[in-house]
């Protein structure tokens, strides 16, 4: 399967405490992008990045809350010191360009007690 | 500032019915708007993309439209299943958000059996 793949499936933490997500996206995209998406309610965007560049990070993201895409190809996103307002689905996805379609993987569940 | 509705927000019909989802956007300078499928606890597939200078795009049952003057897209879905029972949300490309998606909360459907 070429599709996008995230890790973990599921992640239950303590509240304050570190986590870090993977998203390996389909290998010919350049376009990689994390949304948040809570119940209901339809994703939010987070950050995206062209290659290795991060182009954009939403204002709704806090410090606490950084991407990295090091070599243009994996990506990681890490959530420090966690609150249970941060309890929702992390979707990875990418695109071979700013129109073309968008691929998801199928989310990290994030549960923050 | 773009905003995308979806109306209903949950729709229950039996199986077999054809069916139209409804997708509202507010601002009409679009690049593109897609259509997406997502089953509990799961990421997003894509359906459909229709680019701004199309009416509409099919694959297999389902016939998604465009009308940017109105700024509206409909998503028809012919002989209902009950696989197709999930959530549909659509999203739009428009150039004042940086190419980023803008999306709506989605119409949850049940096919009944």
């Amino acid at each position: 399967d070429t599709g996008v793949s995230q890790n973990p499936r599921h992640k239950i933490t303590k509240r304050g405490q570190n986590v870090t997500f993977r998203c390996d996206p389909i290998s010919e995209h350049n376009r990689l992008y994390w949304y948040r998406q809570t119940l209901g309610q339809g994703p939010e965007f987070l950050t995206y990045f062209q290659n290795e560049a991060q182009l954009e990070k939403s204002r709704l993201l806090s410090d606490r809350f950084s991407a990295e895409r090091p070599k243009g190809s994996f990506s990681t996103l890490e959530i420090q010191r966690t609150e249970q307002g941060d309890s929702a689905m992390y979707l990875c996805a990418s695109s071979f360009s700013q129109t073309s379609p968008l691929h998801f993987g199928n989310g990290t569940r994030l549960t923050v007690t | 500032k773009q905003e995308v509705t979806q109306i209903p927000a949950a729709l229950s019909v039996p199986e077999g019915e054809n069916l139209v989802l409804n997708c509202s956007f507010t601002d009409s300078a679009i690049y593109n708007l897609q259509w997406f499928r997502q089953d509990p606890g799961k990421g997003l597939t894509s359906l459909l993309l229709i680019q701004s200078s199309q009416r509409e795009q099919t694959s297999g049952r389902l016939n998604a439209s465009l009308d940017k003057s109105s700024g509206r897209s409909t998503l028809y879905i012919a002989a209902s299943q009950p696989g197709d029972s999930a959530t549909y949300l659509c999203a739009v490309v428009d150039g004042d958000s940086n190419y980023q998606l803008i999306w709506g909360a989605g119409t949850k459907l049940i096919i009944k059996p």
